[in-house]
């Protein structure tokens, strides 16, 4: 049962584009949602979260924004750089578990 | 402050035999928790644990199996080794206490465990 799920496998954006990487969950008991970012040879490195109380949140290029209703978030990269090349895990958190899930990731291509 | 640091790096085993990987947290977290990723199936949760005990589990055969010390380090164990375990396997360390972004967790570089 795979309740954080990303269904976009890879995305590639040229540089300079807006990149839009989509996450759907089926949990109503998250209560914060994250964003990861990894390289290869790394492990993943927090980029952004927001509260399940917010709408929206915005972190210079990163945004994030959470649908609740449609349980659905996204994370909008303005500009896209080819430094931003990576695979970006979606996480959902419960704090009463203190338990995440992670999604099964995108691979982000941004062309030079 | 010193990152997460998982050992060994690498790591090549036969079938059959068992494995323990190490992880250090974050000075002051006390909640580590181990993902295994193989390409095509994201960061799946193995475990977590918070102050030496097991508090989170996921949905891993008992081959798998893990332990944390007083001093939050955690040690992963996988015995009888298959084919399948082959993958990276990440720890990740976090407050574990505090609600929301404060309990952010910070993964290591991971260990890469090929099985042959």
């Amino acid at each position: 049962d795979q309740q954080v799920k990303q269904n976009s496998p890879s995305l590639s954006v040229q540089e300079g584009r807006i990149s839009i990487l989509n996450c759907d969950y089926t949990n109503s008991m998250f209560d914060y949602f994250l964003w990861y970012k990894k390289y290869p040879a790394e492990g993943p490195t927090f980029l952004i979260s927001i509260s399940s109380i917010k709408d929206k949140n915005e972190d210079g290029r990163f945004t994030v924004f959470l649908n609740k209703s449609a349980k659905h978030l996204s994370l909008h990269i303005v500009p896209s750089q080819p430094g931003d090349s990576a695979v970006y895990f979606c996480a959902a958190f419960t704090s009463g578990t203190y338990k995440y899930i992670f999604g099964t990731g995108t691979r982000l291509k941004v062309l030079a | 402050k010193a990152g997460v640091t998982q050992t060994p790096r690498y790591l090549i085993k036969t079938r059959g035999q068992q494995v323990t990987l190490s992880c250090s947290p974050i000075s002051g977290h006390r909640s580590v928790s181990w993902y295994q990723q193989t390409p095509g199936q994201g960061l799946q949760f193995l475990f977590e644990y918070f102050s030496e005990t097991q508090r989170n589990k996921g949905n891993f055969p008992g081959r798998f199996s893990g332990r944390q010390f007083s001093n939050s380090r955690s040690e992963m164990n996988v015995s009888t080794l298959e084919l399948g375990d082959s993958a990276l396997y990440l720890c990740a360390s976090s407050p574990g206490d505090r609600g929301g972004v404060k309990n952010i967790q910070y993964f290591g570089a991971g260990t890469r465990l090929s099985v042959l």
